[in-house]
């Protein structure tokens, strides 16, 4: 079935370093979603991709949807202490039943101050 | 705050027994997606109630089963619980049948002895 592969499972930053996260997949995506889960607590949505080529902002966060759409990436710039989560990309499966999210595993970032 | 709400927080049963969840979903929405996530992974769809109809179904056995209520809140049920049903249950609403942004509750602990 369909899967998107994160990698890598587990970032350690030092504070102000900048972490990119990726997020794969073997077929062409209609969309990628990304959230953030804070350590206990639960998934937040931070945006939705949709265009080939996409580039989107939001301060410190960018995120890019692969020309092929096969692939996306969450990017910070110099890490904080807040930024510590894990970062899960999701999709929705095109055809196929309505309304689910295919999550990846996510990338657990810790940030050392 | 999402507006989700999603009782009990915490819940400890035994091998066997039946247990039900409960998600009151952010006002103005209609569509509740359910979500089980065990450790260190992503989340993965159980189903989707879109106007009190199951709307989409993952690979889940018909022990999980659910309901949607006319204002729209919603229950998780599962029979003959399992060890491996130990997990975060994680209830999510959204406007409309097609996801685009999802606002999760903040999950029920489910551990099974």
């Amino acid at each position: 079935g369909q899967q998107v592969m994160q990698i890598p499972q587990y970032q350690h930053v030092q504070e102000g370093e900048d972490f990119t996260t990726y997020c794969n997949s073997s077929t062409t995506l209609s969309n990628i979603q990304w959230y953030k889960q804070r350590p206990g607590g639960h998934p937040v949505f931070l945006i939705q991709l949709v265009k080939s080529g996409e580039v989107k902002k939001q301060k410190r966060l960018t995120f890019q949807f692969g020309e092929a759409k096969k692939n996306s990436s969450l990017h910070i710039t110099a890490t904080q202490t807040t930024d510590v989560g894990t970062y899960f990309c999701a999709e929705i499966p095109s055809g196929g039943s309505q309304g689910n999210l295919i999550f990846g595993k996510g990338t657990k970032l810790s940030v050392k101050p | 705050e999402t507006g989700v709400t999603q009782s009990p927080t915490h819940l400890i049963k035994t091998r066997g027994q039946q247990v039900t969840l409960r998600c009151s979903s952010q006002s103005g929405h209609n569509t509740v997606s359910w979500y089980q996530q065990a450790l260190g992974q992503g989340p993965q769809f159980i189903f989707q109630y879109y106007r009190e109809e199951e709307n989409g179904r993952g690979n889940f056995p018909p022990r999980f089963s659910g309901l949607q209520f006319p204002n729209y809140s919603s229950e998780l049920n599962v029979n003959a619980l399992e060890l491996d049903d130990s997990a975060l249950y994680l209830c999510a609403s959204s406007q409309g049948q097609r996801t685009y942004e999802q606002y999760f509750g903040p999950g029920t602990r489910l551990t099974v002895t």
